[in-house]
């Protein structure tokens, strides 16, 4: 099956600084790769999504780059703010057979310090 | 419109006994699943709906645990003869799964204590 994993476990950076997030996945045949955020006893919120179609796909401070080859993929904020001190977690989804539940990595714990 | 739900939002249950979790997916949304988040941890993967088929149970860790969704809407997860083990946040996601949209939303959680 999918293997997915990220790093780093945890990441500070001051407000207004980038910051990003890697993931990799072990099965050529993932085709789609969501980001979730997840704030503390709160549900995880999708922000952003890629296909394995298309490089990067950028949403206001938020974008995501996909590298197929090499089977990694990241989350880029730019212009961090306190409100986006969550934990972030990327995702794979098989395009074959009859898997279609999204693989996790175990989560970035981001700090915006003001 | 409305979001993925999840009933109760918090479960404490005695070890050895059976619990009910209840997902009522976003509506027309025909693919469910389930997933169980450890403290610290990504969600895991359990069984997945298509309709009111069970698609994938292959992350249901034994037979104790066991999910129905009979009129291919509202899902109930069960869960016989409970164990500390047992013990995580259960989520509840659903996709609209036509016209390659694979977005998954999630609900609240249920937070299940077992002691």
């Amino acid at each position: 099956g999918e293997n997915v994993e990220q790093h780093p476990s945890t990441l500070s950076v001051q407000e207004g600084d980038s910051a990003v997030i890697k993931c990799t996945y072990s099965d050529s045949a993932s085709n789609y790769f969501p980001w979730y955020k997840q704030e503390l006893g709160k549900r995880p919120q999708l922000i952003i999504d890629i296909r394995s179609n298309v490089g990067e796909k950028k949403d206001q401070r938020i974008a995501v780059t996909l590298n197929k080859t090499a089977k990694h993929f990241s989350l880029h904020i730019t212009e961090t703010q306190p409100e986006d001190s969550a934990v972030y977690f990327c995702a794979a989804r098989l395009s074959s057979g009859s898997a279609r539940q999204l693989t996790f990595g175990s989560g970035t714990q981001l700090t915006v310090l003001p | 419109g409305a979001g993925v739900s999840q009933t109760p939002s918090n479960k404490v249950t005695e070890k050895g006994k059976y619990v009910e979790l209840r997902c009522d997916p976003i509506s027309g949304h025909t693919a469910l699943y389930w997933y169980r988040q450890s403290l610290g941890q990504g969600p895991e993967f359990l069984i997945y709906f298509q309709g009111t088929g069970a698609a994938d149970d292959s992350g249901l860790p034994n037979d104790r645990f066991f999910a129905v969704r009979p009129e291919g809407s509202v899902s109930t997860l069960k869960i016989q003869r409970t164990e500390r083990g047992d013990s995580a946040v259960y989520l509840c996601a659903s996709s609209l799964h036509v016209g390659g949209r694979y977005e998954q939303y999630f609900g609240p959680g249920t937070r299940l204590t077992v002691t």
